[in-house]
């Protein structure tokens, strides 16, 4: 069966640092890789998303990026960290091409809470 | 463009109550999927269902159900006999169908958060 970790689980940082969130799955091939972040209280924003190895698509142009340097590993990072970028961040994955309509579900992963402080 | 509305910001009922929350969406698509999913208070999002437009037949798992309406864009969740595990947010979610980018991308509606009270 799939799994999904991500980690760290919770992470408070000053404004102005460095940040590297990782996410990795477990028992699937060339999986489709997605961030999302959750501010407080609302909904999910797409961040980015990967159909493969190096290869990443930003949705919305921001202070953070993602690299994706093997087929179950995606990180996502940012050089200075602003407060904006507090909230919940969420990474999921789904396979292209899985029959039945299960190409068209994500599942998602345990969550990162990033304080910006 | 697509859309998905959950008009109920918050809902708050006693246990072992029946709830009903609402999800309506906007697409041109023909074909096209529709998702639940439970957020619990650990941040999870919890895959429930996926249903797909040609596939207008309610669905029951347990103490949940769902009623697909394509007569009125609508994709409802309702928990009978609700206990309080039941409190989280679910979301709603369409998914895009036509893809050129290897992948299909979802739209997510604003959740409802479910209080079940003891």
């Amino acid at each position: 069966s799939q799994t999904i970790h991500q980690w760290p689980a919770t992470l408070v940082q000053p404004v102005g640092s460095p940040l590297s969130l990782e996410c990795t799955v477990e028992g699937t091939s060339n999986p489709n890789l997605y961030w999302y972040r959750q501010a407080a209280g609302r909904g999910l924003q797409l961040l980015f998303y990967s159909v493969g190895i190096g290869q990443i698509s930003s949705e919305v142009p921001q202070n953070l990026s993602a690299s994706r340097p093997q087929d179950r590993q995606f990180i996502l990072s940012s050089k200075k960290l602003l407060l904006s970028d507090s909230g919940f961040y969420l990474c999921a994955w789904s396979v292209w091409g899985a029959p039945g309509g299960r190409q068209y579900e994500q599942y998602f992963g345990p969550g990162t809470r990033l304080t910006v402080t | 463009a697509q859309k998905v509305t959950q008009a109920q910001t918050e809902i708050s009922v006693v246990e072992k109550e029946d709830v009903t929350l609402d999800c309506v969406y906007e697409t041109r698509d023909t074909t096209y999927y529709l998702f639940w999913y439970k957020q619990p208070p650990s941040g999870e999002l919890v895959f429930l269902i996926r249903r797909n437009s040609f596939d207008e037949q309610n669905e029951i798992s347990g103490r949940y159900s769902w009623n697909f309406q394509k007569s009125t864009s609508s994709f409802n969740f309702t928990i009978t006999a609700s206990q309080v595990v039941d409190s989280a947010v679910y979301f709603c979610a369409l998914s895009e169908t036509y893809s050129t980018s290897g992948t299909y991308k979802y739209i997510f509606g604003t959740g409802t958060r479910l209080k079940v009270l003891a």
